[in-house]
């Protein structure tokens, strides 16, 4: 079984400072992860996945995250925040290769300030 | 290309009623999903199919709900006496044989139970 925790429903930070959401997971198998955006009234949309190559993966806009399996964490982080970053951002895990299920966190809304 | 498409975009009914939502995925991704988010909560895995047949229809959370997908592209998510609980956003996902553990969202179908 797996299953996601979001650290943190909301997050506030500053335009240019750094955007840090916090992703830990729990798995009974070795895992694929992911992040997910989802913008008001849109559907979510990939940002960027591990799928057991690189633990340091890059995804779109800027983003990317670190896959620490000591600490079951896939943070996601963003040198410098725009204000087109503000939305509300999802960590999920699924069971890895083949057609799984993704099983979601909770979400974190993440407000950038001009 | 085209995208996952859902319609309707919303839908209210009354208590009690039946409602049928449809997801039309990526032209030639062989396998669909739909997950359900609440207000304030990431989505829930419901159903899967890969081609026509549902791989695995554990989240379906009661016989209230069925999905068909008889000719392995359209699917219809059908609910049955439908509950105010029931009131969510509704998500289709679909991905191709060769890239399965990448999910493409349609935009979601907001269902209100009155």
């Amino acid at each position: 079984a797996q299953s996601v925790t979001q650290l943190g429903s909301h997050v506030s930070v500053s335009e240019g400072a750094l955007v840090l959401l916090r992703c830990n997971y729990s798995s009974s198998v070795p895992p694929y992860l992911f992040w997910y955006v989802q913008y008001p009234n849109q559907g979510l949309q990939l940002l960027l996945k591990y799928t057991s190559a690189a633990t340091l993966v890059e995804g779109i806009n800027g983003f990317e995250a670190e896959f620490k399996k000591s600490e079951t964490s896939f943070h996601l982080t963003k040198p410098s925040a725009h204000m087109s970053d503000a939305a509300e951002y999802f960590c999920a895990v699924s069971g890895g290769s083949g057609n799984t299920p993704l099983v979601f966190g909770k979400g974190t809304r993440l407000s950038v300030i001009a | 290309g085209a995208g996952v498409s859902q319609t309707p975009s919303n839908k209210v009914t009354e208590k009690g009623k039946y409602v049928e939502l449809r997801c039309d995925p990526i032209s030639g991704h062989t396998a669909l999903y739909w997950y359900r988010q609440s207000l304030g909560q990431g989505p829930e895995f419901l159903i899967y199919f890969q081609g026509t047949g549902a791989a695995d229809d554990s989240g379906l959370p009661n016989d209230r709900f069925f999905a068909v997908r008889p000719e392995g592209s359209v699917s219809t998510l059908k609910i049955q006496r439908t509950e105010r609980g029931d009131s969510a956003v509704y998500l289709c996902a679909s991905s191709t044989r060769d890239s399965p553990d990448t999910q493409y969202f349609g935009p979601g179908t907001r269902l209100t139970v009155l």
